[in-house]
């Protein structure tokens, strides 16, 4: 199955800045998807990423704030944008790989 | 759409004791269900999964869980609870055909007692 390299693994960021987070595949993939875990919650689904084409978001988020880049087939970024407190989660990427879904290690982000 | 309903929050059971989480999905077709784990601080790890088939799937550290069609439940099992299965367990749900969003419950987190 593929492997999904995600870095930053963790950072702690000032508010009002921007964190970019990447997520590369070991494989060619169609579909990368980005998901948040707030604190004590379970995984929400920010967008699906395929490549050549616009993101598509999920209700509640919008590309302003979570802009997303999929140059290639085993590459992707999420960016958080303007960031405040409310902002920290982790963020993870994950793949289809046509035996399961993988995902990333996850990043942490704090906002302060 | 699909939705995922896990109905305990929060469960406490001995160790040695035998362990059920309850999942609930709602899919107008065959779904793939998904049983994933998450200890603390760490990301998370596949438990099993139903594609089709038999509808007893076995995973990893000695779980098991059932896919019953006609209760749209896949319930997770285990038969003796051991203190590092201490954790938070997600079950979710993807279309039947990959490649898709996976939705996931809210969680249960399962505390350990010796």
């Amino acid at each position: 199955s593929a492997v999904i390299s995600q870095k930053p693994s963790r950072d702690i960021c000032q508010r009002g800045t921007s964190l970019t987070i990447q997520c590369q595949v070991d494989s060619q993939v169609t579909m990368m998807f980005w998901y948040r875990q707030q604190p004590g919650q379970s995984l929400t689904l920010i967008a699906t990423a395929n490549q050549g084409s616009e993101a598509t978001y999920e209700s509640g988020f919008v590309i302003d704030k979570f802009p997303i880049s999929r140059p290639n087939l085993t590459f992707s970024t999420l960016t958080v944008s303007n960031m405040s407190p409310e902002d920290s989660s982790i963020y993870l990427c994950s793949v289809w790989t046509g035996l399961g879904y993988t995902f990333g290690s996850g990043t942490r982000l704090t906002v302060v | 759409a699909q939705s995922v309903t896990q109905p305990d929050i929060h469960i406490t059971v001995s160790e040695g004791a035998s362990l059920e989480l309850r999942c609930n999905y709602s899919y107008g077709a065959t779904p793939y269900l998904f049983w994933y784990v998450q200890s603390p601080g760490q990301g998370l790890q596949l438990l099993l999964k139903y594609f089709s088939g038999d509808t007893l799937v076995q995973g990893i550290k000695g779980f098991e869980a059932e896919f019953k069609r006609s209760q749209s439940s896949f319930n997770l099992r285990k038969p003796s609870v051991h203190w590092s299965d201490a954790a938070e367990y997600f079950c979710a749900v993807a279309p039947g055909r990959g490649n898709e969003k996976l939705t996931f419950g809210t969680g249960t987190r399962l505390t350990i007692i010796p």
